[in-house]
């Protein structure tokens, strides 16, 4: 079956600690998108791409990088320097080339908590 | 003022009965309309998208916009116990740019 697969799905960061978000797609999809969720508030886009070997920010990029070396793949780093990064993260794709109109596919996410 | 604002409820509904979920946005440009559902501890899933103005139905959903009042709502008739979840409502930009999301209404469904 085509879907996202997300890893792990519990993680534990302690202080100084990068930790990397494992995401992975076979739906041939071009477009890739990781979004954080905290309790009581919508999905906040951290970064996406749009093909491989490119990406750009979201509205909260401080603290985390992404890379697309390959169109299946999209690992999230949350680094140290990311205060309070406890949080549920979805990571979520696209058919692409229908830009922010087409239905967005998402993995099972990752909760993300701070030792 | 939030770009995309839902009431965050709970809102409580009896099995059989209609729920209507509210939307508002502030980019007056935006062209499309997302409802995704969201059990808790899961990841959402969409259930309607609408890009005009008036009613757009799919089995017990109907999705309506409303671009003037700048408002988007849905509707779930015979509400059943597992649609209890969280609704979230999503607006693309006006230049098509950027997808924001509500923080979402929690729904339940008695029996």
């Amino acid at each position: 079956d085509g879907g996202i697969t997300q890893s792990p799905k519990y993680l534990f960061r302690k202080e100084g600690q990068n930790v990397t978000l494992s995401c992975e797609q076979n739906l041939n999809h071009d477009a890739m998108y990781w979004y954080r969720q905290d309790p009581g508030q919508g999905l906040r886009l951290i970064y996406y791409s749009q093909i491989v070997n490119d990406f750009q920010k979201g509205d909260i990029a401080e603290g985390y990088s992404v890379s697309r070396e390959k169109k299946e793949s999209f690992p999230l780093n949350v680094t140290s320097a990311k205060k309070n990064p406890t949080a549920f993260y979805l990571c979520a794709s696209t058919r692409g080339g229908g830009g922010w109109n087409e239905k967005l596919f998402f993995g099972s996410g990752t909760q993300l908590s701070v030792l | 003022q939030k770009e995309v604002e839902q009431n965050s409820g709970p809102l409580s509904v009896p099995e059989g009965a209609i729920a209507s979920l509210n939307c508002t946005y502030s980019d007056r440009g935006s062209q499309s309309f997302f409802w995704y559902r969201q059990y808790s501890g899961k990841s959402p899933e969409l259930i309607m998208s609408i890009y005009s103005n008036g009613d757009k139905e799919d089995g017990r959903f109907t999705a309506q916009l409303n671009k003037a009042s700048q408002y988007v709502s849905l509707l779930i008739r015979d509400s059943q116990p597992s649609d209890s979840a969280t609704y979230l409502c999503a607006v693309n930009g006006e230049y098509g740019n950027k997808l924001v999301f509500g923080a979402g209404t929690i729904l339940r469904v008695k029996s």
